[in-house]
């Protein structure tokens, strides 16, 4: 069965530095979707990118944040200058949301 | 804004006792409602998606439903594998999720 895939399983991270999330989408799927879930908290929705452009973002989606697809197959979350908040687990979903990935746990200290 | 909520937070089932969880949803333009199994540490794994009211889907002990206001996850003979954060996710272009309901199933 396809997969998403995302690396790395756990990020440790120091305030203010810059951390880069890495997805492999299912290969013919077009809309890639990055979300994250605080502790305890809900899924929330990030960004979401078709044809190499962002195609519609939320409110938490600042410029503290960027997606790329640097190639033909991954797919990734760049966080600027991270904060203390930012820690959450990121997903990459694949096509809609019927395929998410295992997650990053990005935790800033 | 689209709201979703779940209910109840938390369930705890004695295995083999059937029950439902529920999803009450505010939307402009359903275009799909989505249930999910997660495991705590790990990604929403997709279980039914379902577009129109009446509709039903049905995987394994799992049975959900929609009406124009709300979906029902039925969930029948329950077993300890069952256990796990159910949630619910409505598609209007993104996906906007409940805050889930944690299941238990004791044996």
């Amino acid at each position: 069965e396809p997969e998403v895939t995302q690396t790395p399983s756990h990020q440790v991270t120091q305030m203010g530095q810059e951390v880069i999330l890495r997805c492999v989408p299912i290969s013919n799927h077009l809309y890639f979707y990055w979300y994250r879930q605080i502790l305890g908290q809900k899924v929330e929705f990030l960004v979401s990118f078709y044809n190499n452009e962002i195609s519609e973002k939320s409110e938490i989606f600042d410029d503290q944040f960027s997606v790329e697809r640097p190639d033909g197959s991954n797919f990734t979350l760049k966080i600027r200058s991270t904060k203390l908040e930012d820690s959450a687990m990121y997903f990459c979903a694949s096509s809609v949301g019927y395929t998410f990935g295992s997650g990053t746990r990005l935790t800033v200290v | 804004e689209d709201q979703v909520t779940q209910s109840p937070e938390a369930l705890r089932l004695q295995e083999g006792e059937s029950s439902s969880l529920n999803c009450s949803y505010t939307v402009s333009g359903l275009r799909g409602l989505f249930w999910y199994r997660q495991d705590p540490g790990k990604g929403p794994e997709f279980l039914f998606t379902l577009y129109s009211a009446g509709e039903e889907k049905e995987k394994e002990r799992l049975k959900a439903t929609l009406t124009k206001k709300e979906s029902f996850l039925h969930i029948t003979a329950p077993k300890p594998e069952d256990s796990a954060t159910y949630l619910c996710a409505v598609r209007e272009g993104k996906l906007t999720f409940g805050q889930g309901t944690i299941l238990t199933v004791h044996p």
